[in-house]
């Protein structure tokens, strides 16, 4: 059973470049979730997904950053323009249920973006 | 809102001791309380959950009690290896919040 995937693991783009960051899911799971995790510092929600909706995006930036997870195919994290203060792990996770108690999330193993 | 309070590291220590990471939490209701561990240039792994009140989880050795008089979830461990060495987080999901809060992370230091 795939775990969930992200690709590109290692990414680097020039400022101003586009980053798109791809996710897919455990099977069976609906629900996707991206965080950040900026060098040396914490995991941070950026934004949370179903199929076709965007649930919670509290905690993604206002310019320039975009998330969809469309009824087929993998959950993309859009980056335009990209900065320096850009660069990051952006982790992906998935689960089988949004607020159920005794849910688990699971994580892909990140995505590292470098802005140059 | 919902946070997460871990000890800061990093925890320095030598093979075969035992281990603590502290970590406290702010939250409504009862929300479900999860360790996770990050290995270096990799994601993170869930090692262990609980997800009420006096539950245990434990996993490689690794256990946390779910403490609610305490607000607390400390990591433990009898006897540390070497291949311990990663950053853990401490992590809660809250009811009516649909997403994971985490802990800043704290990275431990095994050494032969």
């Amino acid at each position: 059973n795939a775990g969930v995937m992200q690709n590109p693991r290692h990414l680097v783009r020039r400022r101003g470049q586009e980053a798109r960051l791809r996710c897919s899911p455990m099977k069976g799971h609906s629900h996707v979730y991206w965080y950040r995790q900026l060098p040396e510092e914490g995991l941070k929600f950026m934004v949370y997904l179903q199929k076709e909706n965007i649930i919670d995006e509290s905690g993604m930036p206002k310019e320039r950053f975009s998330a969809e997870f469309p009824k087929e195919g993998p959950s993309i994290l859009r980056i335009q323009q990209v900065v320096r203060g850009d660069s990051a792990a952006y982790f992906c996770a998935s689960s089988n249920a949004g607020t159920a108690q005794g849910n688990t999330i699971y994580f892909g193993e990140g995505s590292w973006l470098t802005v140059v | 809102g919902d946070s997460v309070t871990q000890m800061e590291g990093p925890v320095t220590l030598s093979e075969e001791a035992f281990l603590t990471i502290n970590c406290t939490y702010t939250a409504t209701g009862y929300p479900s309380l999860f360790w996770y561990v990050q290995y270096p240039g990799e994601g993170l792994q869930l090692l262990l959950k609980a997800t009420k009140a006096d539950d245990k989880g434990s996993n490689k050795g690794f256990e946390a009690t779910y403490r609610k008089e305490t607000t607390s979830f400390h990591l433990e461990k009898g006897s540390v290896q070497v291949s311990d060495s990663a950053v853990y987080f401490c992590a809660l999901f809250g009811n009516g919040f649909q997403k994971l809060v985490f802990g800043t992370g704290t990275r431990l230091l095994v050494s032969p």
